[in-house]
């Protein structure tokens, strides 16, 4: 079965540069979710789109941004990186069609800020 | 504030059944207990949910209590693939793709 798929799985930036990580949801799932897992933390809720239209905002720095497209992937970016920003993050999809069996989440992305 | 209450860490030995309580005491009537867990560094995988039945699937059973206040996640015959981060969560079903929120959960460890 299709799972989620993130983008690249490891990347490594330095200070103040910008970073872009990709999720491609598992089809006809219509929402996304990102969340970012920092060393020894819990995974915290960053943003979610559903239907490629905002849906809900958690812990997100002004400095990064996302967008769902049209083919559902999301895109979340990340600019003037700090290196705070080094983290694990997690991309997740689900299809709320009357009842929920849960979101799937994708393999992650390592960030290295250096 | 967190929703739910989990032990930080639990040992359990292979073979044998390990159950991991959760207290959520303040849950609404249209609230779902999720858990979930996560291996090291993967990504948190789905295990069961419920709302006031007790469940089972091929993962693990799920055992809510009458006033929905607490409930067990049993995971009949552990393995050492089994030791991971589990997390029990609450959340809204039926009111838009409400985001999982990650509270702190139970570190289990299975021994051999």
């Amino acid at each position: 079965a299709a799972g989620v798929i993130q983008s690249p799985r490891h990347l490594i930036k330095e200070k103040r540069e910008t970073a872009t990580l990709k999720c491609y949801p598992i089809p006809r799932h219509d929402t996304v979710y990102w969340y970012q897992q920092g060393p020894g933390q819990d995974p915290q809720f960053l943003i979610s789109f559903y239907e490629k239209m905002q849906s809900d905002k958690g812990s997100i720095p002004d400095r990064f941004s996302a967008q769902q497209f049209s083919d559902y992937h999301s895109e979340l970016n990340m600019s003037s990186l700090e290196l705070g920003d080094s983290a694990l993050y997690f991309c997740a999809s689900s299809s709320d069609r009357g009842h929920n069996y849960g979101y799937t989440f994708g393999s992650g992305t390592r960030l290295t800020v250096v | 504030d967190a929703k739910t209450t989990q032990p930080t860490s639990m040992d359990c030995a292979e073979g044998r059944a390990a159950n991991l309580p959760c207290n959520h005491s303040t849950i609404s009537g249209n609230e779902y207990v999720y858990w979930y867990r996560q291996i090291h560094s993967q990504g948190p995988q789905y295990i069961i949910h419920g709302l006031k039945n007790n469940e089972t699937n091929e993962m693990a059973s799920l055992i809510i209590t009458e006033d929905r206040k607490s409930s067990t996640l049993i995971l009949p015959h552990a393995t050492l693939r089994d030791t991971a981060v589990y997390y029990c969560i609450v959340r809204v079903v039926g009111s838009g793709n409400t985001p999982l929120v990650f509270g702190k959960g139970t570190r289990l460890s299975v021994i051999a």
